[in-house]
């Protein structure tokens, strides 16, 4: 069992719908990332939380320490949304692990 | 651009030949590591560096991989002996580290990867 995982692995969606894609984690963490990672391969974080919510336009991000979950949500999605969201963690060692992605396809 | 920058973009090599990739950090980040992403996966850690201490490598470096960060601002990831299994994106990321302890998480700031093909 992975020690970072996301759900779901794909998802396909109409322009404007609320998008939700979550992570749970089984290890102790001091943070959490959510990275989006285009088609060529960059990835831009998006969050890096260790408590509560944050927000950033129409991306909000919560996590939920006692019960090792975080989601992440885009209102009003559109098609420049698409692509593969990574949830990773890092470690008390410092060393970061990630999930495997949530390929994001949102239709015009 | 201050952002990170890595070099080349992409490599195709043959099996057996040996290659090595160069990563830039932010230039006031003291972190450096390194990933490696296969396709259809998430990153997966190789190593990472504090200054030019390099302070863990994972299992997956096997002894054909090296890295060194000699004066602790870019880095370098070589591999010996490639092979196919290799073929694969090499990603590098720079961090600012904050303090001690547990709560000293930091985020990522990602290069554009090095897409490594062994033929």
């Amino acid at each position: 069992k992975n020690e970072v995982e996301q759900s779901p692995q794909n998802l396909t969606a109409q322009e404007g719908e609320f998008i939700t894609i979550n992570c749970s984690y089984s290890v102790g963490i001091s943070a959490l990332h959510w990275l989006q990672q285009h088609p060529g391969g960059g990835i831009v974080s998006l969050f890096m939380l260790s408590s509560g919510k944050k927000k950033h336009g129409r991306l909000i991000a919560t996590i939920n320490i006692q019960e090792k979950h975080s989601s992440l949500h885009i209102t009003a999605s559109h098609p420049r949304d698409s692509a593969v969201y990574i949830c990773a963690v890092n470690l008390r060692d410092d060393k970061i692990i990630f999930g495997k992605g949530t390929r994001l396809h949102i239709l015009p | 651009d201050t952002g990170v920058s890595q070099d080349p973009r992409h490599k195709i090599t043959k099996r057996g030949q040996n290659v090595t990739f160069r990563c830039d950090p932010i230039s006031e980040h003291n972190r450096l590591y390194w990933y490696r992403q296969t396709l259809g996966q998430g990153p997966e850690f190789l190593t990472y560096f504090q200054n030019e201490a390099q302070l863990e490598k994972s299992r997956l470096l096997s002894d054909r991989f090296s890295a060194e960060r000699p004066k602790g601002s870019f880095s370098t990831l070589e591999i010996q002996r490639t092979e196919q299994g290799d073929s694969a994106m090499y990603l590098c990321a720079s961090s600012p580290r904050r303090g001690q302890g547990l709560n000293n998480a930091y985020e990522q700031y990602f290069g554009p990867g090095t897409r490594l093909t062994v033929t």
